[in-house]
This record gives C-alpha cells, structure tokens and sequence, in this order.
C-alpha cells in the first residue's frame, strides 16, 4: 500500500512539445505530492509540489494536475526544452512523517 | 547560500568492510534525511533525523545506521558491506516538517 507507481518508464518529446508523466497511488493517507527533476551525477532537485486540497498547481511551465478519487496525480512540461532533459520522479509522504515514497522514475529526452 | 554538502562524493570498499559517510545539511535546516538509490530498487528511504533523534526509518538492515549532530551534521554508516550495498547514497535536508527536501550529489559506493 506504500507505492507510488509512475509511467512511463521514458518518454522523447520533440522540442516545443508537451511532456506528460503519470503516477498513481494506493495510500489514501499520503497528502502530499512532489515532483523531483535529477541529472546525471547530481542528487534530485524539486521541481513543484501539490497537496491535495488542490486538483492544479502550476509553476512557469510545469503543472501537476491532480485526481484525489482517482488517486493520480502527473506532471505536464509545457513547451519542452532540451534542457529538460533528465530523470523526473513523482513521491508522496503522510502527514505522520518526512519518509517520501518514491515512484521508479521516467528518463525524459527532449529532442531538437 | 551552500547546498546540502556529501563527502566522499565517490568510495570503494571491499566486502565485508564498513563505511561511513558524511552530509552537511543546509545552514538552518534541522530535518535530515538518507536515501539509498540503485537502478534496481530505485529510491529508498533510509533513516531521518531532527535534532538529534531519529524519527523514522525504513525497511534496512541493522547494518545501517545513522546520527545526527547537535550542529545537524549527519553521518550514515554501513557495517559489514555487501555487494549489494553498492549504491548511491543520498542526503536531504528539510528546515521545517512537510517542507520541501534539497538533496545533497549524493556518495557514489562501490563495493567489490
């Protein structure tokens, strides 16, 4: 009940284009959702963040949209850059601890 | 303002050895967090530490174990290294509960 499963696995997107990543929960006690950007050789870095009294947060050209009956939650890059290029990681915490439950990842290439 | 600083950034041990690494979180934050990371197994949350007390822990062996300073530096330390142990070892810090984690490059272990 502590997964947090996320598609797809990778995912290349033409330059311009939007960049759509997809996680799914079962623990209804997780009510809070970041997303994680990592680069080759860094640790991950966050990217945006939602809590689940919101269906949409947007932040310059990232949005999560939010599902609380469907339990999803995804991540939309608008206007995809090469530099977006990179790991991108869903996770999800209760309100009982700092412990974050990651998804497996998507390997994003942007290309030209 | 420094990031959250991991030393060594890279380790080779031999089996059966132990290891201990190092995180200096953010200046302020209290909150620290570690994480192992392999491409198999992902994320995986280890052990997080506030003021000193570790608050919670994940699903490793006693093997692993950590402190928390009274300046909130941290340490994680590996007894009786396995192959399996080879990993990326992640630290986090938070400066206040629910906050959003920085990570830190993360040690890069190789166990041989």
């Amino acid at each position: 009940q502590q997964q947090v499963k996320q598609s797809p696995q990778s995912l290349i997107v033409q330059k311009g284009g939007i960049s759509i990543i997809n996680c799914a929960y079962e623990n209804t006690a997780f009510d809070y959702f970041p997303w994680y950007q990592q680069f080759p050789g860094k640790g991950p870095a966050l990217l945006i963040a939602i809590r689940p009294d919101v269906s949409e947060k947007k932040e310059g050209r990232f949005t999560i949209s939010f599902n609380k009956s469907a339990k999803q939650f995804s991540l939309h890059i608008m206007d995809s850059q090469p530099g977006d290029s990179a790991t991108y990681f869903c996770a999800a915490s209760d309100g009982g601890n700092e412990k974050l439950t990651f998804g497996t990842g998507t390997r994003l290439t942007i290309i030209p | 303002k420094a990031g959250v600083t991991q030393t060594p950034r890279y380790l080779i041990k031999t089996r059966g050895q132990q290891v201990t690494l190092s995180c200096s979180p953010i200046s302020g934050h209290r909150s620290v967090s570690w994480y192992q990371q392999t491409p198999g197994q992902g994320l995986q949350f280890l052990f997080e530490y506030f003021s000193e007390t570790q608050r919670n822990k994940g699903n490793f062996p006693g093997r692993f174990s950590g402190r928390q300073f009274s300046n909130s530096r941290s340490e994680m330390n590996v007894s009786t290294l396995e192959l399996g142990d080879s990993a990326l070892y992640l630290c986090a810090s938070s400066l206040e509960q629910r906050g959003g984690y920085t990570f830190g490059s993360g040690t890069r272990l190789t166990v041989v």
